[in-house]
């Protein structure tokens, strides 16, 4: 595997149901990045981790929560959704070094597309 | 706070001709540009970067200068081609809250389709 992974590709899930999505890197990166994309808005940061630790956390409702493990390793625990949370779920990562240093550009997973019904 | 303003789409364009995206921005400090596509069905894949004034990042035929006087990020390609047809976001990166991290704010993004 190259890049960045995400399973499942697709995934519908009921209101009540539990459910994880998966995302792994294989660049050796140290920062890992869930983004919201729908239909009608910006794509949307949702949680960042440096270094396995969260430093961002953009107000996300606690239905989401991710987890992540070991640097190339990132989950997002899905519990008791709203059909408005249906989107696209995107991972990536990137290569921080330093506050000084270039910005370096993200990487992006395929996504998960989510339906909640 | 950071933000990113780009041409609202859809953009539909015959074959060869010449595409201009603008996009400017907002931020404090002296962030990195870029420039993602997403293909239908897929993730963001990079296009092109700069990282300073002045700067021109280019692949594939695209092209954009970081202009620090005017902040904009207009991305740019002589003649386009069916294969171009895919959504184009412009984002910054900029030091975000917490120490060592980086958010990349993007715009909404604009959408391409190219015609024979």
């Amino acid at each position: 595997e190259t890049g960045v992974t995400q399973t499942p590709r697709h995934l519908v899930m009921g209101m009540t149901n539990k459910k994880s999505l998966k995302c792994e890197q294989h660049l050796g990166h140290n920062a890992m990045y869930w983004y919201k994309q729908s239909a009608k808005k910006p794509l949307e940061l949702m949680f960042v981790y440096n270094f396995k630790e969260q430093t961002e956390n953009n107000s996300v409702p606690s239905r989401f929560s991710p987890e992540c493990p070991n640097s190339s390793h990132l989950f997002l625990h899905l519990h008791t959704l709203q059909p408005e949370d249906s989107a696209l779920y995107l991972c990536a990562s990137s290569q921080v070094r330093s506050h000084r240093g270039p910005h370096n550009e993200q990487f992006f997973g395929p996504g998960t597309r989510l339906t909640v019904l | 706070g950071d933000s990113v303003t780009q041409m609202e789409g859809p953009v539909t364009l015959s074959e060869e001709a010449f595409l201009t995206i603008n996009c400017t921005y907002t931020a404090t400090g002296y962030p990195s540009l870029f420039w993602y596509v997403q293909y239908p069905g897929e993730g963001l894949q990079l296009l092109l970067k700069a990282t300073k004034a002045d700067d021109k990042g280019s692949n594939k035929g695209f092209e954009a200068t970081y202009r620090k006087e005017t902040t904009s990020f207009h991305l740019e390609k002589g003649s386009v081609q069916v294969s171009d047809s895919a959504v184009y976001f412009c984002a910054l990166s900029a030091p975000g809250k917490g120490a060592g991290s980086y958010q990349l704010t993007f715009g909404k993004g604009t959408k391409l389709s190219v015609i024979p």
